[in-house]
Protein backbone atom coordinates (compact mmCIF):
# COMPACT_ATOMS: atom_id res chain seq x y z
CA UNK A 1 0.00 0.00 0.00
CA UNK A 2 1.25 3.53 -0.41
CA UNK A 3 3.46 4.95 2.77
CA UNK A 4 4.99 7.97 3.59
CA UNK A 5 8.31 8.39 5.33
CA UNK A 6 9.70 11.63 7.29
CA UNK A 7 12.54 12.16 8.90
CA UNK A 8 12.27 11.99 12.77
CA UNK A 9 12.31 14.87 14.82
CA UNK A 10 12.61 17.06 16.67
CA UNK A 11 14.58 19.21 14.70
CA UNK A 12 16.39 22.06 16.70
CA UNK A 13 17.76 24.93 14.80
CA UNK A 14 18.51 28.40 15.58
CA UNK A 15 16.62 31.54 13.81
CA UNK A 16 17.54 32.33 10.15
CA UNK A 17 18.95 28.84 9.32
CA UNK A 18 18.23 26.79 6.32
CA UNK A 19 15.59 23.83 7.30
CA UNK A 20 15.10 20.74 5.16
CA UNK A 21 12.45 17.99 5.96
CA UNK A 22 13.16 15.11 4.03
CA UNK A 23 10.03 13.17 3.06
CA UNK A 24 10.07 10.03 0.53
CA UNK A 25 7.16 7.86 -0.14
CA UNK A 26 5.56 5.00 -2.28
CA UNK A 27 2.89 4.80 -4.28
CA UNK A 28 1.88 3.68 -7.80
CA UNK A 29 1.19 6.18 -10.27
CA UNK A 30 1.55 9.60 -9.73
CA UNK A 31 -0.33 10.77 -6.68
CA UNK A 32 -0.73 14.41 -5.40
CA UNK A 33 1.67 15.40 -2.65
CA UNK A 34 1.20 17.56 -0.02
CA UNK A 35 2.85 19.69 3.78
CA UNK A 36 0.92 20.11 6.02
CA UNK A 37 1.68 21.99 9.28
CA UNK A 38 0.28 21.81 12.99
CA UNK A 39 1.28 24.46 15.04
CA UNK A 40 0.66 23.95 18.96
CA UNK A 41 -3.03 22.95 20.15
CA UNK A 42 -4.51 23.69 16.47
CA UNK A 43 -5.60 21.33 13.80
CA UNK A 44 -3.58 20.67 10.69
CA UNK A 45 -3.19 23.55 7.97
CA UNK A 46 -2.27 23.23 4.29
CA UNK A 47 1.09 24.78 3.76
CA UNK A 48 1.67 24.07 0.40
CA UNK A 49 0.98 21.16 -2.42
CA UNK A 50 1.94 19.80 -5.61
CA UNK A 51 0.13 17.65 -8.29
CA UNK A 52 2.36 16.34 -10.64
CA UNK A 53 6.33 15.86 -10.97
CA UNK A 54 8.91 18.58 -11.13
CA UNK A 55 6.00 20.85 -9.64
CA UNK A 56 7.21 23.19 -7.39
CA UNK A 57 5.10 24.31 -4.33
CA UNK A 58 5.60 27.29 -2.43
CA UNK A 59 4.30 29.24 0.70
CA UNK A 60 5.22 31.63 3.45
CA UNK A 61 8.98 31.23 2.36
CA UNK A 62 8.53 27.36 2.46
CA UNK A 63 9.24 25.15 -1.01
CA UNK A 64 8.85 21.65 -1.82
CA UNK A 65 9.78 19.79 -5.45
CA UNK A 66 7.90 16.86 -6.49
CA UNK A 67 10.99 14.48 -7.49
CA UNK A 68 9.33 11.34 -9.46
CA UNK A 69 12.84 9.71 -9.79
CA UNK A 70 13.60 9.70 -6.25
CA UNK A 71 10.01 9.72 -4.80
CA UNK A 72 10.56 12.72 -2.41
CA UNK A 73 9.21 15.91 -1.57
CA UNK A 74 11.23 17.80 0.87
CA UNK A 75 10.90 20.43 2.58
CA UNK A 76 13.29 23.55 2.69
CA UNK A 77 13.22 26.90 3.95
CA UNK A 78 16.01 29.71 3.81
CA UNK A 79 16.00 31.45 7.17
CA UNK A 80 13.09 29.71 9.83
CA UNK A 81 11.49 32.02 12.09
CA UNK A 82 10.92 31.30 15.85
CA UNK A 83 7.26 31.27 14.91
CA UNK A 84 7.88 28.29 12.25
CA UNK A 85 8.03 26.16 15.50
CA UNK A 86 5.71 23.63 14.86
CA UNK A 87 5.18 19.94 13.67
CA UNK A 88 5.00 19.52 10.22
CA UNK A 89 3.36 16.56 8.35
CA UNK A 90 4.08 15.28 4.98
CA UNK A 91 0.71 13.64 2.89
CA UNK A 92 0.40 11.74 -0.27
CA UNK A 93 -3.17 11.26 -1.94
CA UNK A 94 -3.19 8.68 -4.40
CA UNK A 95 -3.69 9.01 -8.31
CA UNK A 96 -6.98 9.36 -9.17
CA UNK A 97 -8.40 9.37 -5.43
CA UNK A 98 -12.69 10.54 -6.17
CA UNK A 99 -12.73 10.66 -2.34
CA UNK A 100 -9.35 12.60 -1.64
CA UNK A 101 -8.13 10.35 1.11
CA UNK A 102 -4.86 11.07 2.39
CA UNK A 103 -1.73 8.73 3.71
CA UNK A 104 0.21 11.01 6.21
CA UNK A 105 4.20 10.44 7.67
CA UNK A 106 3.98 10.52 11.59
CA UNK A 107 5.42 14.09 11.37
CA UNK A 108 8.36 16.15 12.61
CA UNK A 109 8.78 18.58 14.68
CA UNK A 110 11.12 22.01 14.45
CA UNK A 111 12.23 23.67 17.27
CA UNK A 112 13.47 27.02 16.42
CA UNK A 113 14.98 29.12 18.93
CA UNK A 114 15.94 33.04 19.29
CA UNK B 1 -12.28 30.31 4.15
CA UNK B 2 -13.36 26.78 4.56
CA UNK B 3 -14.39 26.45 8.40
CA UNK B 4 -14.36 22.92 9.98
CA UNK B 5 -15.65 23.23 13.13
CA UNK B 6 -15.51 20.39 15.77
CA UNK B 7 -17.99 20.69 18.71
CA UNK B 8 -15.37 20.15 21.57
CA UNK B 9 -11.60 20.93 21.92
CA UNK B 10 -11.71 19.04 25.22
CA UNK B 11 -13.26 16.02 26.30
CA UNK B 12 -13.23 13.65 29.74
CA UNK B 13 -14.97 10.28 29.57
CA UNK B 14 -15.36 7.52 31.82
CA UNK B 15 -14.71 3.82 30.42
CA UNK B 16 -17.85 2.00 28.71
CA UNK B 17 -19.53 5.58 28.24
CA UNK B 18 -20.84 5.97 24.78
CA UNK B 19 -19.02 9.17 23.15
CA UNK B 20 -20.58 11.74 20.35
CA UNK B 21 -17.49 13.68 18.68
CA UNK B 22 -19.38 16.60 16.42
CA UNK B 23 -18.13 18.02 13.11
CA UNK B 24 -19.30 20.40 10.95
CA UNK B 25 -18.23 22.22 8.06
CA UNK B 26 -19.82 25.11 5.80
CA UNK B 27 -17.76 24.56 2.31
CA UNK B 28 -20.57 21.66 0.88
CA UNK B 29 -17.78 19.73 0.96
CA UNK B 30 -18.66 16.05 -0.43
CA UNK B 31 -15.96 14.20 1.40
CA UNK B 32 -15.28 13.52 5.21
CA UNK B 33 -13.21 12.76 7.58
CA UNK B 34 -12.40 11.12 11.15
CA UNK B 35 -8.63 10.80 11.81
CA UNK B 36 -6.77 10.01 15.31
CA UNK B 37 -3.55 11.51 16.15
CA UNK B 38 -1.44 9.89 18.54
CA UNK B 39 2.84 10.99 19.18
CA UNK B 40 4.84 8.84 16.82
CA UNK B 41 2.12 7.37 14.95
CA UNK B 42 0.97 10.40 12.99
CA UNK B 43 -2.62 10.78 11.44
CA UNK B 44 -4.56 7.16 10.92
CA UNK B 45 -7.62 7.53 8.74
CA UNK B 46 -10.79 5.65 11.02
CA UNK B 47 -13.87 6.78 8.54
CA UNK B 48 -14.81 8.78 5.84
CA UNK B 49 -17.61 9.50 4.23
CA UNK B 50 -18.45 10.35 0.36
CA UNK B 51 -21.75 11.75 0.56
CA UNK B 52 -24.81 11.77 2.99
CA UNK B 53 -25.32 7.81 4.91
CA UNK B 54 -22.65 6.50 2.87
CA UNK B 55 -19.58 5.79 4.91
CA UNK B 56 -16.41 3.46 4.34
CA UNK B 57 -13.94 2.36 6.76
CA UNK B 58 -10.11 3.81 7.12
CA UNK B 59 -7.00 2.27 8.64
CA UNK B 60 -8.20 1.70 12.23
CA UNK B 61 -12.10 1.62 11.93
CA UNK B 62 -12.68 -0.99 14.87
CA UNK B 63 -14.16 0.65 18.59
CA UNK B 64 -15.55 3.03 16.36
CA UNK B 65 -19.07 4.20 14.44
CA UNK B 66 -19.96 7.04 12.31
CA UNK B 67 -22.84 8.70 11.12
CA UNK B 68 -23.93 10.84 8.26
CA UNK B 69 -27.36 12.22 8.43
CA UNK B 70 -26.67 15.31 6.73
CA UNK B 71 -23.96 16.63 4.12
CA UNK B 72 -22.17 19.35 6.09
CA UNK B 73 -22.68 16.81 9.42
CA UNK B 74 -20.21 13.93 10.52
CA UNK B 75 -20.22 12.16 14.02
CA UNK B 76 -17.57 10.34 15.30
CA UNK B 77 -18.84 7.75 17.89
CA UNK B 78 -17.35 5.67 20.06
CA UNK B 79 -19.48 3.38 21.43
CA UNK B 80 -18.28 2.02 24.42
CA UNK B 81 -14.90 4.21 25.39
CA UNK B 82 -12.16 2.22 26.67
CA UNK B 83 -8.88 3.97 27.41
CA UNK B 84 -6.76 2.91 24.43
CA UNK B 85 -9.41 5.24 22.98
CA UNK B 86 -7.59 8.45 24.82
CA UNK B 87 -5.99 10.33 21.71
CA UNK B 88 -6.47 13.61 19.61
CA UNK B 89 -9.53 13.33 17.30
CA UNK B 90 -9.30 15.23 13.85
CA UNK B 91 -11.86 15.45 11.80
CA UNK B 92 -11.65 16.92 7.92
CA UNK B 93 -13.57 17.86 4.84
CA UNK B 94 -12.51 17.82 1.24
CA UNK B 95 -12.38 19.69 -1.89
CA UNK B 96 -11.16 19.84 -5.10
CA UNK B 97 -8.76 16.94 -3.51
CA UNK B 98 -7.18 19.39 -0.34
CA UNK B 99 -8.22 18.73 3.04
CA UNK B 100 -9.42 21.01 5.38
CA UNK B 101 -9.09 20.42 9.06
CA UNK B 102 -10.67 21.45 12.31
CA UNK B 103 -8.80 22.26 15.53
CA UNK B 104 -9.16 18.60 17.12
CA UNK B 105 -10.81 17.61 20.20
CA UNK B 106 -8.14 16.27 22.77
CA UNK B 107 -10.41 13.05 24.27
CA UNK B 108 -9.57 11.47 27.42
CA UNK B 109 -11.14 8.39 28.76
CA UNK B 110 -10.45 7.37 32.26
Amino acid sequence: GDSVTQMEGPVTLSEEAFLTINCTYTATGYPSLFWYVQYPGEGLQLLLKATKADDKGSNKGFEATYRKETTSFHLEKGSVQVSDSAVYFCALSPMNSGYSTLTFGKGTMLLVSP
Amino acid sequence: DVKVTQSSRYLVKRTGEKVFLECVQDMDHENMFWYRQDPGLGLRLIYFSYDVKMKEKGDIPEGYSVSREKKERFSLILESASTNQTSMYLCGSAGLNIQYFGAGTRLSVL
